[in-house]
């Protein structure tokens, strides 16, 4: 029983064009919501969050958006850049504001063309 | 600051055996969480601890278990390895109450044969 689901395996973009990463959840417990990005041979590195009292959370060029009553949640990479590509994991928790006991979806590979 | 970092690397342990990971925490930060992850899957969250003492468990029987000690540093230690449990098993370090993500360490291959 997959709780945070990412079902597009791979995704290709052109550089300097938007990459939209998806992520969907069943939990209606989840209240916190971070995505991960992780290189071959690296462990995934924390990229942005967003709780649930929100529906926008910006960084710079990565914007996530949460839309609660569908459960779903996406990450905006614009531009995108070659060093973007990667293994994007959506992860979510249950424990207000807490990293504590993430549950991760199995990623979605970008693949950014020069 | 230095940051996550875990031995070793890669190891191959035959069916049955027992296993230990090890992990140290970035400065500054006292929790300590270890994933699981298999080929092809999502990292799955395996117990976290907090000052010394496990702090939340996931699915996963007692034959997982951990420490971590003063200094904050950690291990994993499976018995009776099964061929399932071949994963990258992932450290993560982070501080209680405060948000954001963990740091991850770069994970140890563990291939069980």
């Amino acid at each position: 029983d997959q709780q945070v689901k990412q079902n597009s395996p791979s995704l290709s973009v052109q550089e300097g064009r938007i990459s939209i990463l998806n992520c969907d959840y069943t939990n209606s417990m989840f209240d916190y919501f971070l995505w991960y990005k992780k290189y071959p041979a690296e462990g995934p590195t924390f990229l942005i969050s967003i709780s649930s009292i929100k529906d926008k959370n910006e960084d710079g060029r990565f914007t996530v958006f949460l839309n609660k009553s569908a459960k779903h949640l996406s990450l905006h990479i614009v531009p995108s850049q070659p060093g973007d590509s990667a293994v994007y994991f959506c992860a979510a928790s249950a424990s207000w504001g807490s990293n504590y006991k993430l549950t991760f979806g199995k990623g979605t590979l970008l693949t950014v063309n020069p | 600051e230095t940051g996550v970092t875990q031995s070793p690397t890669h190891l191959i342990k035959t069916r049955g055996q027992q296993v230990t990971l090890r992990c140290s925490s970035q400065s500054g930060h006292n929790t300590v969480s270890w994933y699981q992850q298999a080929l092809g899957q999502g990292p799955q969250f395996i117990f976290q601890y907090y000052r010394e003492e496990e702090n939340g468990r996931g699915n996963f029987p007692p034959r997982f278990s951990g420490l971590q000690f003063p200094n904050y540093s950690s291990e994993l230690n499976v018995n009776a390895l099964e061929l399932d449990d071949s994963a990258l098993y992932l450290c993560a370090s982070s501080s209680q109450g405060v948000d954001g993500g963990y740091t991850f360490g770069s994970g140890t291959r563990l291939t069980v044969v």
